[in-house]
């Protein structure tokens, strides 16, 4: 069984440019949420993906944007980034239901972004 | 909005000592997750603890869910070097996401 998988694993870009951050959800997922990991903090949810529909969305800008596609991994897009977009981008994969009960989240390895 | 509070940030001790972390918030939450996150990688779960008043034990990990479900508690027994790492508590909040708390940094000195 494959774990999730993120890539690129660095990246640098500077202001204002865009950029987007992939994850392979793990076999038998549904589900992905991606979290935003700054240094030094705990992870902050930034959305969730259930069979390519936007889940639940946590306290970021519309500039951060997503993409489930069919075979269920997910794009994270984020447009005009700016210096505190740095930080460590989590991907993590679930088994959801229609009813909405809490399954386990598995977290990649995640993408560090560097915004200069 | 639910937040999670973490004490301490950061803490070094010697191998052998004993030592417990605490999470608190002012809400409810349906349950609890303890994490370890390694440099480089996501983080691992270690436990879920879903009813008040619950005690899980992992090896020398102790996790403890307060009884209003709104704290917990991570207790290591006789530390050892290969505890060192970030531990996150995070709880189940609503749209199944995960709020975290901003972590202990835990050394371990031989």
């Amino acid at each position: 069984e494959t774990g999730v998988t993120q890539s690129p694993t660095h990246l640098i870009k500077t202001r204002g440019q865009q950029v987007t951050l992939r994850c392979s959800s793990q076999s038998g997922h549904n589900t992905v949420s991606w979290y935003q990991q700054a240094l030094g903090q705990g992870p902050q949810f930034i959305f969730q993906y259930y069979r390519e529909e936007e889940n639940g969305r946590g306290n970021f800008p519309p500039r951060f944007s997503g993409l489930q596609f069919p075979n269920y991994s997910s794009e994270l897009n984020v447009n005009a980034l700016e210096l505190d977009d740095s930080a460590l981008y989590l991907c993590a994969s679930s088994r959801g239901t229609s009813g909405g009960a809490y399954n386990e989240q598995f977290f990649g390895p995640g993408t560090r972004l560097t915004v200069l | 909005t639910q937040l999670l509070e973490q004490s301490p940030q950061f803490l070094s001790i010697q191998e052998g000592e004993n030592l417990t972390v605490y999470c608190n918030s002012s809400s409810v939450f349906s349950s609890l997750q303890w994490y370890r996150q390694e440099p480089g990688e996501g983080p691992v779960l270690l436990v879920t603890v879903v009813t008040g008043g619950e005690v899980k034990k992992l090896k020398r990990l102790t996790f403890q869910f307060g009884d209003a479900r709104k704290d917990s508690s991570l207790h290591i027994t006789a530390a050892q070097p290969g505890d060192t790492g970030l531990y996150l508590c995070a709880g189940v909040g609503g749209a199944q996401k995960l709020v975290f708390g901003q972590g202990t940094r835990l050394t371990i000195n031989p």
